[in-house]
């Protein structure tokens, strides 16, 4: 599985947008890039996953380069709710053999008002 | 609300005794997967049921067992407990075996005393 490594904390303050990296330089060639929220005392969430190029849905946009190194989630304006620690998984598609999350210490995002 | 219930929310417990977390996955879900959650080690697998069976695991202690029961919902039992295992335990379950996007339980707080 392969490793991945993201900002401990970042800051913000409400209304502005939030980029977060996440590197992998050993990310697979069948491997999947997936981003998870989770708020004090709750489950994760799960926000988005992307292979490459750009993915958007209601929550957030996830860009991934060409050589699939490294992801950025973006988060528009965000607000005082998005206070939270979000993770960067890496791993392949159903099926394949892929079970368990590995979750590493994410980052932990402030929006300040 | 994810779908996934997990009861108790809370349980406070002394050291040595056993206890049991109870886990129901979404409607139509065949995988359970069964994290822990502490300060100092994050998000942890233990194990995965796929329709009954074990299908992986993870780092979890002897001391603990799993079981899937036909109706899908899932038991975790923690015996001889420990200060150290005072934790957080999610539950999580996806549709199918080996999939990285999972949906999470709101958890159980375990306190040993």
């Amino acid at each position: 599985l392969a490793k991945t490594t993201q900002p401990i904390s970042m800051d913000s303050y409400e209304g502005q947008e939030v980029n977060i990296t996440c590197s992998h330089n050993n990310i697979a060639t069948n491997d999947y890039i997936t981003w998870y929220q989770q708020f004090p005392s709750q489950g994760p969430r799960f926000i988005i996953q992307g292979y490459k190029t750009k993915v958007t849905n209601e929550v957030a946009s996830l860009f991934i380069p060409a050589d699939r190194k490294s992801s950025t989630l973006s988060l528009p304006r965000v607000s005082l709710s998005d206070t939270a620690v979000y993770y960067c998984l890496v791993g392949s598609r159903p099926g394949g053999g892929y079970n368990k999350l590995i979750f590493g210490a994410g980052t932990r995002l402030a929006v300040h008002p | 609300d994810s779908g996934v219930t997990q009861t108790p929310k809370h349980l406070i417990t002394a050291t040595g005794q056993r206890v049991t977390l109870r886990c129901s996955p979404r409607s139509g879900d065949l995988s359970v997967y069964w994290y822990q959650q502490s300060l100092d080690q994050g998000l942890q697998f233990l194990i995965q049921y796929y329709n009954g069976e074990e299908r992986a695991k993870g780092n979890i202690l002897e001391r603990f067992s799993a079981q899937q029961f036909p109706d899908l919902h899932s038991e975790l039992n923690l015996s001889s407990l420990e200060l150290g295992d005072s934790a957080l335990y999610f539950c999580a379950s996806s549709p199918r075996d080996s999939q990285n996007i999972q949906y999470f339980g709101a958890g159980t707080r375990l306190s040993v005393l």
